[in-house]
């Protein structure tokens, strides 16, 4: 069993949508939850990140944990066809500094 | 500063040829991170160094594969000999410490191995 698991898509939307993205992990021993953003040919980037079960906003984006289920989310909402892009989960354990990430899922925000 | 350079950018070689993938990470970050990404298999992590020495190679594929980080500026991918799978997309990313610190990741190097 992969210890992040993501659903690669590809998933497509119309503007104006709201997102649903998902993760689900194996091992407690990881404390960060991040989302990265991968342009097509570019390394990826940080989006968000937290360390505790419950919400977080940055403007659009709104990333989600849920520690007792093992389950993280990134909602977008008005989506934009900018928003166009792999995003990746991604667990970091605080003690060893081990960065894992799930496989990614595809966005297309159609115009 | 320049962010994780790598390099080459593209490189395309013959099966049972060897591979050097090369990174310089973001001055003054201890963790180095080599990460191999495909669409089959997404991104996978293959080792990573905390102040140059190697923490967790679990994820290095085969004896072909190794890393190694002689200083601080500088480490290496080294794939002998290449095969045809290996064909991927390989990211070097640095963080400058422990905990809830980012990742900045370098343009990867496409490898093409025929």
């Amino acid at each position: 069993q992969k210890e992040v698991e993501q659903d690669p898509g590809p998933l497509s939307v119309p503007e104006g949508a709201i997102v649903s993205l998902n993760c689900t992990y194996s091992n407690s021993a990881f404390q960060y939850f991040m989302w990265y953003r991968q342009y097509s040919r570019k390394g990826p980037e940080l989006l968000m990140y937290t360390y505790s079960s419950g919400n977080k906003e940055d403007g659009r984006f709104t990333a989600q944990v849920d520690k007792s289920s093992k389950y993280i989310s990134l909602f977008i909402r008005d989506s934009q066809p900018s928003d166009s892009a792999t995003y990746l989960c991604a667990i970091l354990s605080s003690n060893t500094g081990k960065l894992i990430f799930g496989q990614g899922t595809t966005l297309q925000v159609k115009p | 500063d320049a962010g994780v350079i790598q390099s080459p950018r593209h490189e395309v070689t013959e099966m049972g040829q060897e591979v050097t993938l090369r990174c310089k990470p973001i001055s003054g970050h201890d963790y180095l991170f080599w990460y191999r990404q495909t669409m089959m298999r997404g991104l996978e992590l293959l080792i990573y160094f905390n102040n140059n020495v190697p923490i967790d190679d679990s994820g290095m594929p085969e004896d072909r594969f190794s890393a190694k980080m002689p200083n601080a500026s500088f480490s290496t991918l080294k794939i002998q000999p290449s095969e045809p799978r290996d064909s991927a997309v390989y990211f070097c990313a640095s963080s400058p410490r422990q905990g809830a610190s980012e990742a900045f990741f370098g343009q990867g190097t496409r490898l093409t191995v025929v």
